[in-house]
């Protein structure tokens, strides 16, 4: 997990707050990640970015939304928190070209209640 | 819709022996497969990665088998340690919008080493 640190590590929300996850990576990669991963389910992508100042959505980016104002850090919100987005949360980076890994965070463990 | 399957759910076996997992996916247009670690409470960490013109590809003990014909693949792990304990991910990539990886992720199987 060298290179990719995801703040905070832990966090529990009231239905209806809002908060920022943040994905800071010193790789100078161009591509980042945010995945959720859910008991009995393989991790599914929210949103990535292809570089600085783009995004685009995943496969379940309802009640998400990113930014991406600097290469290095990818910011994942959450405007009006639900119970069904209690989930680990997961940043990833990589470099440019198809062979090259994605580089994961140690995760971040949100509790909705 | 891409697909990855992954056999077992969870294997249990002692330490010093070896195992085999296995991985079914549908995934298109394919790039490449990827085996990961993921260590309880940790991020998945890349053990090997293969393209449509590799076969087979090792890492140490991790030796990762592609069978592109078939769409399947195995990591078969020798002479397991206590510390091999984690969940092993079986993820596809199938190359999507500017170059980025649209990786489908497999449930895992969840290997328990015992001494």
């Amino acid at each position: 997990n060298a290179g990719v640190t995801q703040t905070p590590k832990f966090r529990v929300l009231k239905t209806g707050q809002s908060m920022t996850l943040l994905c800071a990576q010193d790789m100078n990669h161009e591509y980042m990640y945010w995945y959720r991963q859910d008991p009995g389910m393989g991790l599914r992508l929210i949103h990535y970015s292809v570089g600085e100042g783009t995004t685009a959505k995943g496969e379940v980016p309802d009640g998400y939304n990113v930014s991406r104002l600097k290469k290095q850090n990818f910011l994942l919100g959450l405007e009006s928190a639900a119970p069904s987005q209690t989930s680990v949360y997961f940043c990833a980076s990589k470099s440019s070209g198809p062979k090259n890994i994605q580089y994961f965070g140690a995760g971040t463990r949100l509790s909705v209640l | 819709k891409n697909q990855v399957e992954q056999s077992p759910q969870s294997l249990i076996i002692l330490e010093g022996k070896n195992c085999t997992l296995q991985c079914n996916y549908t995934v298109s247009p394919f790039s490449n497969l990827r085996w990961y670690k993921q260590d309880t409470g940790r991020g998945p960490v890349s053990l090997t990665i293969m393209t449509f013109s590799e076969n087979t590809k090792s890492n140490g003990r991790y030796t990762a088998t592609l069978d592109a014909d078939t769409k399947q693949s195995s990591l078969h792990i020798t002479a397991s340690q206590l510390s091999d304990s984690a969940s092993y991910i079986c993820v596809v990539s199938a190359l999507i919008r500017g170059g980025a990886d649209g990786l489908t992720f497999g449930k895992g199987t969840h290997l328990i080493i015992q001494p």
